[in-house]
């Protein structure tokens, strides 16, 4: 089958680096994408990995391993405003965009 | 250059009935995607449509259905309406396929509550 586990709940105190983990299992793995939505927001697109490594976005680092089935996010310089979900998404073959159920970050003054 | 529009933003149905919800894509997307978002269930993908046809399909029961219409707008059905139908209802919109590199941009959704 298809499924991603993630923490539901992440909490860290401003400044601070935080990292939110997702294992993967499916088939036909194209890559890993991460999402960011506020309560009562949409959804909005932080990174994509197709390939093993880190890739860096400012503020925001997303990696992966393939071999490992599995993915990370990693917020540096934590702000007020990261205060938000974080969904770990894989695209596979079958099912397309297949989203975890989310990590709640808090992020305390 | 205008975002994903859903359309309305809010509904209240009561079981039995039927709805549809409205989406248009960014100027220039081809593909657009629908999702289902309940509390602690994620975002659950229900299809996608490239250039009018339905792509993809996700484990929903028939009463959910969609098209799209040639300028790549498009709608979502639900009939005969559950209570457990109410949700967030997301739909996103990309380039191309959902795939590779496209990145989806998402709307603010319709919440839809069965009475």
């Amino acid at each position: 089958g298809q499924s991603l586990e993630q923490p539901s709940e992440v909490t860290a105190v401003e400044g601070a680096i935080v990292q939110i983990n997702c294992t993967y299992q499916t088939s036909g793995f194209y890559g890993l994408s991460w999402y960011q939505q506020h309560d009562g927001g949409a959804p909005t697109f932080l990174s994509y990995n197709a390939l093993d490594g880190l890739e860096e976005t400012g503020r925001f680092s997303s990696f992966l391993s393939r071999s490992d089935s599995y993915g990370y996010l990693l917020l540096q310089e934590l702000q007020m405003k990261d205060s938000a979900s974080y969904f770990c998404a894989v695209t596979s073959g079958t099912y397309k965009y297949i989203f975890g159920t989310g990590t709640r970050l808090k992020v305390l003054a | 250059k205008a975002g994903v529009t859903q359309t309305p933003r809010y509904l209240i149905k009561t079981r039995g009935q039927q709805v549809t919800l409205s989406c248009s894509p960014i100027s220039g997307h081809r593909s657009v995607s629908w999702y289902q978002q309940t509390p602690g269930q994620g975002l659950q993908f229900l299809f996608e449509y490239f250039s009018e046809t339905q792509r993809n399909k996700g484990n929903f029961p028939g009463r959910f259905s969609g098209r799209q219409f040639s300028n790549s707008r498009s709608e979502m059905n639900v009939s005969t309406l559950e209570l457990g139908d109410s949700a967030l209802y997301l739909c996103a919109s990309s380039l191309g396929l959902a795939g590779a590199k496209n990145i989806q941009y998402f709307g603010a959704g319709t919440r839809l509550s069965v009475l």
